[in-house]
């Protein structure tokens, strides 16, 4: 009964490259959420993901970043050029139905540095 | 605006003593307030679910209650192991499905 899985756990790009994170939900889920959390600050919603939907991307940065969930395969949340402040880790959640205070699930983190 | 407010920000206590930690919370209409516990280097790790005011839930050493203005994390007889960054986080009606709002944690430190 496998969690939350994301992939890399660590991720080290120079400023510029392109970093891809992968999230693959729980079994039986099909929301995704991706939150960042900077050093010493806490958790902040990015994008909310349904199977081959967006359906809210209210916090996530409107330049270099974007976010897919396909219809096979994970969740990948992708940052163009990265620069030293999209250092952070990002965590992917899942949930069963979306709604109505579901309880979202924690993956383990993506630790992004930018050199 | 929504928001979340965690107190204290830290938290050091000795083993077995027993203390409450706090989330205020700011929302037009609320779904749900839920508790994780983090460790460092970790993803949060889900603890309890509350919809409505005089709510309560417990789990092992752990009691979160809810009223119409803040939750409550008791804590009793802690032991070293419950050494963690403890959030809390809202979901408001009108938002968007299943955004949550998390407050900035309180880190607990329990010596034996």
């Amino acid at each position: 009964n496998a969690g939350v899985m994301q992939n890399p756990r660590h991720l080290v790009r120079r400023r510029g490259q392109e970093a891809r994170l992968r999230c693959s939900p729980m079994k039986g889920h099909s929301h995704v959420y991706w939150y960042r959390q900077l050093p010493e600050e806490g958790l902040k919603f990015m994008v909310y993901l349904q199977k081959e939907n967006i359906i809210d991307e209210s916090g996530m940065p409107k330049e270099r970043f974007s976010a897919e969930f396909p219809k096979e395969g994970p969740s990948i949340l992708r940052i163009q050029q990265v620069v030293r402040g999209d250092s952070a880790a990002y965590f992917c959640a899942s949930s069963p139905r979306g709604g109505s205070a579901d309880t979202q699930y924690f993956g383990p983190g993506t630790r992004l540095t930018v050199l | 605006e929504d928001q979340v407010t965690q107190s204290p920000e830290a938290l050091r206590l000795q083993e077995g003593e027993s203390s409450s930690l706090n989330c205020s919370y700011t929302v037009s209409g609320l779904r749900g307030l839920f508790w994780y516990r983090q460790d460092p280097g970790k993803g949060p790790e889900f603890l309890f679910t509350l919809y409505s005011a005089g709510e309560e839930k417990e789990k092992e050493r752990l009691k979160a209650t809810l009223t119409k203005k803040e939750s409550f994390l008791h804590i009793t007889a802690p032991k070293p192991e419950d050494s963690a960054t403890y959030l809390c986080a809202v979901q408001a009606e009108g938002s968007s499905a299943s955004k949550i709002i998390f407050g900035s944690g309180t880190r607990l430190s329990i010596r034996p």
